[in-house]
């Protein structure tokens, strides 16, 4: 079957640091691959994605990498901010040519502390 | 442009009682996604529509849940009757074809007391 593990959290960084979350997933063919945001007391939004191997995704400084050979998506960023504590979700859409749903992994909780 | 919306944003009710949340998604979307979220169970979907007409509604966890989607604009997550353990944030997110960005609305807290 089609599912995504991320990694547990909370993840705890200082601000500057360096962030990885990582990403892996299982799926039947070839699938979309994406990373979305949830800042306290909203909805999901889109962060980034991806839809073939070897594509980078990056937005607002994050960028994760398709990685077919490892079936990882991890995401990047160089130096994160306070602003960036949000709880990080990583998805799939399977390429399966019928009505696709997008599947979650768990989620990441990321806290940064000036 | 507007967004995904949801309402309300803030139920708080007692067990038995009937709830309805509403969805009205962005106006092109043909996917149409109800989800819940908890600290226990994560996300979870619950049940899709596509052009109106339910997908798949192997999340919905019992049948005191039930979803209609009588036009485009709007549909309505129903809860008959409502327990403790349904007290959850609920969204609604809309996309645009099979493979497009799901636009997520803010959610609708539900509390059963």
């Amino acid at each position: 079957g089609n599912s995504v593990t991320q990694m547990e959290g909370p993840v705890t960084l200082s601000e500057e640091a360096f962030l990885t979350i990582n990403c892996t997933y299982t799926a039947t063919g070839y699938p979309s691959l994406f990373w979305y945001v949830q800042y306290p007391g909203e909805g999901l939004q889109l962060l980034l994605k991806a839809t073939k191997a070897d594509d980078k995704g990056s937005n607002k400084g994050f960028e994760a990498t398709y990685r077919k050979e490892t079936t990882s998506f991890h995401l990047e960023k160089g130096s994160v901010q306070v602003s960036d504590s949000a709880v990080y979700f990583c998805a799939l859409i399977p390429f399966s040519g019928g009505y696709n749903k997008l599947i979650f992994g768990a989620g990441t909780r990321l806290a940064v502390h000036p | 442009d507007a967004g995904v919306i949801q309402s309300p944003r803030h139920e708080v009710t007692e067990m038995g009682q009937e709830v309805t949340l509403r969805c009205k998604p962005i106006s092109g979307h043909d996917y149409l996604f109800w989800y819940r979220q908890t600290m226990m169970r994560g996300l979870e979907l619950l049940i899709y529509f596509n052009n109106n007409v339910p997908i798949d509604d192997s999340g919905m966890p019992e049948d005191r849940f039930s979803a209609k989607m009588p036009n485009a604009s709007f549909s309505t997550l129903k809860i008959q009757p409502s327990e403790p353990r349904d007290s959850a944030v609920y969204f609604c997110a809309s996309r645009e074809g099979n493979t497009g960005e799901l636009f997520f609305g803010e959610g609708s807290r539900l509390t059963v007391l």
